[in-house]
């Protein structure tokens, strides 16, 4: 069975400063990783995902992640946040055994303060 | 950018009521997804469907829930006797392959059983 955890619920933070969202997650088999950001009242949108090759991947609105296989990590980071980057962050991990389904994460909720 | 729709985005209905979920995929896209998210809960997986039928499901998915392509260019989700913990943000989506690339979601609708 797989697993994601998502440590934070909240993470306040100043503009211009840097943030790290942390995930971690458990899984038996090989897997893929997401970030998806779900901005208020919108859909998931798909900010990153690692497949295979390089362990640090970079997404879209400047976010990046780093898979960290013998720490069962995904964390996601942004070297200088803007207040638009306010939303719930999740994680997601998908299996490489064949399965469709992603498991979520509970959601960080990334407050950015003026 | 091609969009995942849903509709309606918001549907009220009375507890033992049969609603029905419509959702329009990306036009070549050949899986479909349902999700969905109780109020400050996780995103959980419903079900997958691929070649006019499903490919999996979870133990969420009992007899009540159903999905459908009916026309070839819809993809609806039916719960046939809502009880009042369906009350929930349920997303579809969709994708060209198989989940392993990520998903294109759509932005929700909040079913509401009173």
């Amino acid at each position: 069975a797989q697993s994601v955890t998502q440590l934070d619920s909240q993470v306040p933070v100043f503009e211009e400063a840097p943030v790290e969202l942390r995930c971690n997650y458990s899984s038996s088999v090989s897997v893929y990783l997401f970030w998806y950001v779900q901005y208020p009242n919108q859909g998931l949108q798909l900010l990153l995902k690692y497949l295979s090759g390089s362990t640090l991947v970079k997404g879209i609105n400047g976010f990046e992640a780093e898979f960290n296989k013998s720490q069962t990590s995904f964390h996601l980071r942004k070297p200088s946040v803007h207040i638009s980057d306010t939303a719930e962050y999740f994680c997601a991990v998908g299996s490489a055994s064949g399965t469709y389904k992603y498991i979520f994460g509970t959601g960080t909720r990334l407050k950015v303060l003026a | 950018e091609p969009e995942v729709t849903q509709t309606p985005s918001h549907q009220v209905t009375q507890m033992g009521q049969e609603v029905i979920l419509r959702c329009v995929p990306i036009s070549n896209h050949l899986y479909f997804y349902w999700y969905r998210q109780i109020l400050g809960q996780k995103v959980e997986f419903l079900v997958s469907f691929y070649n006019n039928e499903i490919s999996e499901k979870s133990e969420i998915f009992d007899d009540q829930f159903s999905v459908e392509r009916p026309d070839g260019s819809n993809f609806t989700l039916k719960i046939r006797s809502t009880k009042l913990e369906d009350s929930a943000m349920y997303f579809c989506a969709s994708s060209e392959v198989a989940a392993t690339y990520g998903y294109t979601f759509g932005s929700g609708t909040r079913l509401t059983v009173v």
